[in-house]
Formats: structure tokens, sequence, C-alpha cells
């Protein structure tokens, strides 16, 4: 069975700093995509980032990368200079497997809030 | 040029009552989902369709019926509502082939519906 885990319910950082959101995931399939997804106030679900298993290198998004490090199964996203705008619920999600026929799971969030 | 759209965003009904959400999408993938999110944000998988058949259905009662008219729709119908089901309900969809990895498909999301059984 898989699990994902996001131990930060909150995390607070100041406007321009970066920040990193943790996530540890448990598998044991050596096939499996790694997802964050962020949740602003108005509810939508946006996807931010992915990174597979077998990706040698770690991805990135604009201001989004992912620290990944398989070994330790560890998924953490990074925000690089924060805005205002990044102020929202983060949800780190795993599948395992090839194809659509295995479900995402998804983390329990982590709030985020930007300071000015 | 909507991509996953729900209808309705909000729905307020009373306990017992029958309710159905609507969601289509225009991207041509051919999975789409259903998911659910408590009060404490946590999201979780209910249903899964490819191509119109049932793939995922993880363990929720039978009053909840995912309807798939064809590759573009996924309706959930609610029998005799109770107040647990008071939810933020969201649909997503994905592509079926991606990456040559094969994983990446993410998941697109609509707007979600907020149901509240009173």
């Amino acid at each position: 069975a898989q699990k994902i885990t996001q131990t930060q319910p909150g995390m607070f950082v100041q406007e321009k700093e970066a920040v990193t959101l943790d996530c540890t995931y448990d598998t044991s399939d050596q096939s499996y995509g790694l997802f964050w997804y962020k949740q602003p106030s108005s509810g939508e679900m946006i996807f931010l980032i992915y990174q597979g298993s077998y990706d040698e290198q770690n991805a990135t998004e604009g201001r989004y990368s992912l620290n990944f490090q398989k070994a330790r199964k560890s998924a953490n996203l990074v925000i690089s200079a924060s805005q205002l705008g990044d102020s929202a619920m983060y949800f780190c999600a795993m599948r395992e497997g090839y194809d659509n026929n295995n479900d995402m799971r998804f983390g329990a969030g982590t709030r985020l809030t930007v300071k000015p | 040029d909507t991509a996953v759209s729900q209808t309705p965003k909000y729905l307020v009904t009373q306990m017992g009552n029958d309710k159905s959400i609507k969601c289509e999408q225009n991207l041509g993938h051919d999975t789409m989902y259903w998911y659910k999110q408590d009060s404490k944000k946590f999201l979780k998988i209910m249903f899964s369709y490819n191509n119109k058949e049932l793939i995922i259905n993880e363990t929720v009662p039978n009053r909840f019926s995912p309807k798939s008219p064809d590759k573009a729709h996924l309706n959930l119908h609610i029998n005799s509502l109770e107040l647990g089901d008071s939810a933020v309900y969201f649909c997503a969809s994905s592509q079926g082939t991606s990456d040559r990895w094969g994983f990446r498909n993410e998941q697109f999301f609509g707007p979600g519906t907020r149901l509240t059984v009173l």
C-alpha cells in the first residue's frame, strides 16, 4: 500500500524568500510518479510539478522545483522567491505504475502563508 | 474554454434527498475521476472511469453511483443524502498516454462542488 506523508500542517514564509514543503512517500514499487498540486482559497486544484521515479534530474517548473531523494523516499517542493499569491494549500501525491488504472493518493496537505 | 467543468458549484440540500453533480471535460482525455475533500482538506479518490468503464471504485457507500454517458462526461449521483456527505467534490481528468515513462498523466481538476447537507 502506498502512503503519502506531509508533516507540516502549516508553514509561514516571508515574501521573496524560499520555502521547502516536505513530502515523504512509501511504496514498494520501482515505478511511480510524484505530483504537487496547489489549492488556493478559491478552491481549485492546480497542478504544479511532476517527478518520475526514473527521472535522474530534479524537476523544475519556473519558481517551483522538486528536491527528489529517492533513497530517502522524499519529494520536497521548493518554492523560490515566494509571492503573496503563493499562499495556499499544497498537496503532494503519488501514483504507482504506468497508467491511470492506479489511483493517485494525496497527502494531507500543507497550508503555506506568505507574509508581506 | 474551460477544461474541466462541474455543475453546480454549490449545492445545499436536505438529508434524505437525491442529488446529482455533473462533470464535463473538453480536453479529450479518456480517464475521469471523482474525489471527495472533507472539512480537514483531505482529498480521497472515490471513482475512476477509463473510456466509460469503471476502473477504481474505492470503498464508498453504494448510495454514490457514477455514470459516464460518454468519454467527456462523468456524473455523480447520490441517493439518500446524509450529513456526513457534506464535502467538496472534485471531478478530474487525465490522458491515458503520456511521456516516455508513461507516468506523468497529471490530473486536471474541475472547480469543485461544495455540497452541504442540512
